[in-house]
């Protein structure tokens, strides 16, 4: 049974860094893909990045190239989501989303496991 | 990056109506197309994949169509179940996800 397990909420001063972990059970954990998608208060989704921990390159959304990096450990089957240098306009759920291969060639992923989101709070 | 513009934002109906949400891709996204439902607190759920696969446990009241760059996510017979924001993601090139639809009680 695959599950996504993240880590909890934090709340985060302007200016500083925040690193949440997404823990996988199930499945294959080197040939999937890890993506972060967030979500602020009242709004939509918006796809942050994502990972496929067998070649180890992260891919990310044009907006937060710079701000965000995202890593996998094998080891420890989990994924993880680093954003630097908060502002308030990052205050949102963060959830972990694990990529269902539909092309076979790891290019095209839709999401059919998440996380229960992580809410980071980014206030003074 | 391709941007996904979804319309209506929102949408009033009731129970049994049938209910047709649009989804316009900025450019051929070779019909990798999904649509998700969320409801509040929650997260999202995948209901279609390959603009008209269902997911396995979804029910047959919900179908999807398009190609190229416009798609539609149709719910057949609206229930009470089906109250909810919902959303179409490309994954033809990363992934974007469109600003959602939401789908409300009349």
């Amino acid at each position: 049974q695959v599950q996504l397990e993240q880590s909890g909420a934090e709340v985060k001063e302007p200016g500083s860094s925040v690193k949440v972990s997404c823990k996988a059970s199930g499945g294959s954990f080197s040939s999937d893909l890890f993506a972060w998608v967030r979500q602020a208060p009242g709004q939509g989704l918006e796809w942050v990045g994502g990972i496929i921990p067998l070649f180890a390159t992260a891919h990310y959304a044009q907006m937060l190239q710079g701000r965000v990096t995202i890593t996998a450990d094998e080891s420890a089957s989990t994924a993880y989501l680093e954003v630097t240098d908060l502002q308030s306009e990052d205050t949102a759920v963060y959830y972990c989303a694990r990529g269902t291969d539909d092309s076979g060639d790891y290019d095209n992923y839709f999401f059919a496991y998440w996380g229960q989101g992580t809410l980071v709070t980014v206030s003074s | 990056d391709i941007q996904m513009t979804q319309s209506p934002s929102t949408l009033s109906a009731s129970v049994g109506d049938r209910v047709t949400i649009t989804c316009r891709a900025s450019e051929n996204i070779n019909n990798w197309l999904a649509w998700y439902q969320q409801k509040p607190g929650k997260a999202p759920k995948v209901l279609i994949y390959k603009v008209s696969t269902l997911q396995s446990g979804v029910p047959s009241r919900f179908s999807g169509s398009g190609s190229g760059t416009e798609f539609t996510l149709t719910i057949s017979s609206l229930q009470p179940d089906d109250f909810a924001t919902y959303y179409c993601q490309q994954y033809n090139s990363y992934s974007t996800f469109g600003q959602g639809t939401k789908v409300e009680i009349k």
